[in-house]
C-alpha cells in the first residue's frame, strides 16, 4: 500500500499522560500536514512541514503539542500531558504540491482521553 | 484567519433527486478543493478550482467557483446511495501550506 500511513489507528490514554503519533506521507511528497477532527466538524489544520522544515503552525495550538519531521520522511505529532478535549481524530496528509496540491489523508488515529 | 463557511450543514434525498452544497467566504478564496468522507472514513479529495468562475464536471458531480473567487458550490445530479458522506470544501492557500475546511454537508440518501 503506498498511502499515507498512521499509527496506532486508536489510543485510549488517561488524563496527564503523554501520547505520540506517527505519519508515514507518500514516499515523494515533500509536503505533510496534520489536522485534528471532531466529531461533526471540519478537519482542523495544525501544522505544515515541507521536507523537514516545520513552515506553518496553527495559533490555536497549545504548547503541549509538537511536531517532528526528522529527514523529511515520516512525522510524529505528541502531546504531552493530556486533556479530555484533546480527544479527536488526528488526520495526517501528505501533498507533492506539483501543479493540483491534492492532499492525501491517511486513516488517522483515534485519541480518546479519560 | 481565513474562515469558510458551508450550507446546508445536513441534507437528506431520496435516491435519483438532486444536490447541492454552497462554500462561502468573506475574502477571496485562493484555491478551492472539496473532498469526500464517507462515515467512519478519511477526506478523500475530489477536485481543486483555481480560477474565477471555473466550472469542472465530474460524471454527475458539477463544481463551480464563483467570479469572485468568495464561493464555490458541488452539485450532484441524480444522487445514488453511494454517494453519501460529508462533502468538505476546503481553502489551501497560494503557498500550499494551509488546507482550511469548511465544516461539511453531510448527504444522506434513502433508496
Amino acid at each position: 500500500d503506498t498511502g499515507v500511513s498512521q499509527n496506532p489507528r486508536h489510543k485510549i490514554t488517561k488524563r496527564g499522560q503523554n501520547v505520540t503519533f506517527r505519519c508515514d506521507p507518500i514516499s515523494e511528497h515533500n509536503r505533510l500536514y496534520w489536522y485534528r477532527q471532531t466529531l461533526g466538524q471540519g478537519p482542523e489544520f495544525l501544522t505544515y512541514f515541507q521536507n523537514e522544515a516545520q513552515l506553518e503552525k496553527s495559533r490555536l495550538l497549545s504548547d503541549r503539542f509538537s511536531a517532528e519531521r526528522p529527514k523529511g520522511s515520516f512525522s510524529t505529532l505528541e502531546i504531552q500531558r493530556t486533556e479530555q478535549g484533546d480527544s479527536a481524530m488526528y488526520l495526517c496528509a501528505s501533498s507533492s504540491g506539483v501543479q493540483v496540491a491534492e492532499a492525501f489523508f491517511g486513516q488517522g488515529t483515534r485519541l480518546t482521553v479519560v | 484567519g481565513q474562515q469558510v463557511m458551508q450550507i446546508p450543514q445536513y441534507q437528506h434525498v431520496q435516491e435519483g433527486e438532486d444536490f447541492t452544497t454552497y462554500c462561502n467566504s468573506s475574502t477571496t478564496l485562493s484555491n478551492i478543493q472539496w473532498y469526500k468522507q464517507r462515515p467512519g472514513g478519511h477526506p478523500v479529495f475530489l477536485i481543486q478550482l483555481v480560477k474565477s468562475g471555473e466550472v469542472k464536471k465530474q460524471k454527475r458531480l458539477t463544481f463551480q467557483f464563483g467570479e469572485a473567487k468568495k464561493n464555490s458550490s458541488l452539485h450532484i445530479t441524480a444522487t445514488q446511495t453511494t454517494d453519501v458522506g460529508t462533502y468538505f470544501c476546503a481553502d489551501m492557500n497560494s503557498g500550499y501550506s494551509t488546507l482550511t475546511f469548511g465544516k461539511g454537508t453531510m448527504l444522506l440518501v434513502s433508496p
